[in-house]
């Protein structure tokens, strides 16, 4: 099955500055690849995805590029504020249709 | 609220007792998830169904969990003699394919 690797497992930034969460799986077979936000005691969030189509997608400060070749997927999140603080995590669906998660990147935005 | 909605929010149960957990999800969604969280973690997928049947079950899931979804609307997830190790969030996504979509948990605790 899908096996979906994030690193790293805790980030800590200046507000301002920008943040990069990396992602690798393993299904060749995977299209579809999104991004989700959990504050602390909330649900996840999708804030943002990618299909095997597009090489890159942007949405305000957030961007999430796609290397299907070396089967990796990178979140970038530009001009931190305080309220980026949060868990993300990347998934990713492979032939089961069922989205794998990673195991989470916390991030930390310091004033 | 036309988001997904679970019930409980909120379970303490004795070692040993029956759950019974209730997903709602968005209208028309025809994909259905349960995940598993424990703190610190992505969420684990235990079960997902496309309208009312189950197409996959995770190995991880012993005998003692089952799920439900009449209809193809709501689903049920049961989990039969809980043990203290059941204590987690229990997650419900609902998907037009491929977003997903999640609600905002139930937290089971087993004492």
């Amino acid at each position: 099955g899908e096996n979906v690797e994030q690193h790293p497992s805790t980030l800590s930034v200046q507000e301002g500055d920008s943040a990069v969460i990396k992602c690798t799986y393993s299904d060749s077979a995977s299209n579809y690849f999104p991004w989700y936000k959990q504050e602390l005691g909330k649900r996840p969030q999708l804030i943002i995805d990618i299909r095997s189509n597009v090489g890159e997608k942007k949405d305000q400060r957030i961007a999430v590029t796609l290397n299907k070749t070396a089967k990796h997927f990178s979140l970038h999140i530009t001009e931190t504020q305080p309220e980026d603080s949060a868990v993300y995590f990347c998934a990713a669906t492979g032939t089961a249709s069922k989205l794998t998660f990673g195991t989470g990147t916390r991030l930390q935005v310091t004033l | 609220d036309t988001g997904v909605s679970q019930d409980p929010r909120h379970k303490i149960t004795k070692r040993g007792q029956n759950v019974t957990f209730r997903c709602d999800p968005i209208s028309e969604h025809n994909r259905l998830y349960w995940y598993r969280q424990t703190l610190g973690q992505g969420p684990e997928f235990l079960t997902y169904f496309q309208n009312e049947a189950q197409l996959e079950k995770s190995r991880l899931l012993s005998d003692r969990f089952s799920a439900e979804r009449p209809k193809g609307s709501f689903s049920t997830l049961e989990i039969q003699r809980t043990e203290q190790g059941d204590s987690a969030m229990y997650l419900c996504a609902s998907s037009l394919d491929p977003e997903a979509f999640f609600g905002q948990g139930t937290r089971l605790t087993v004492v």
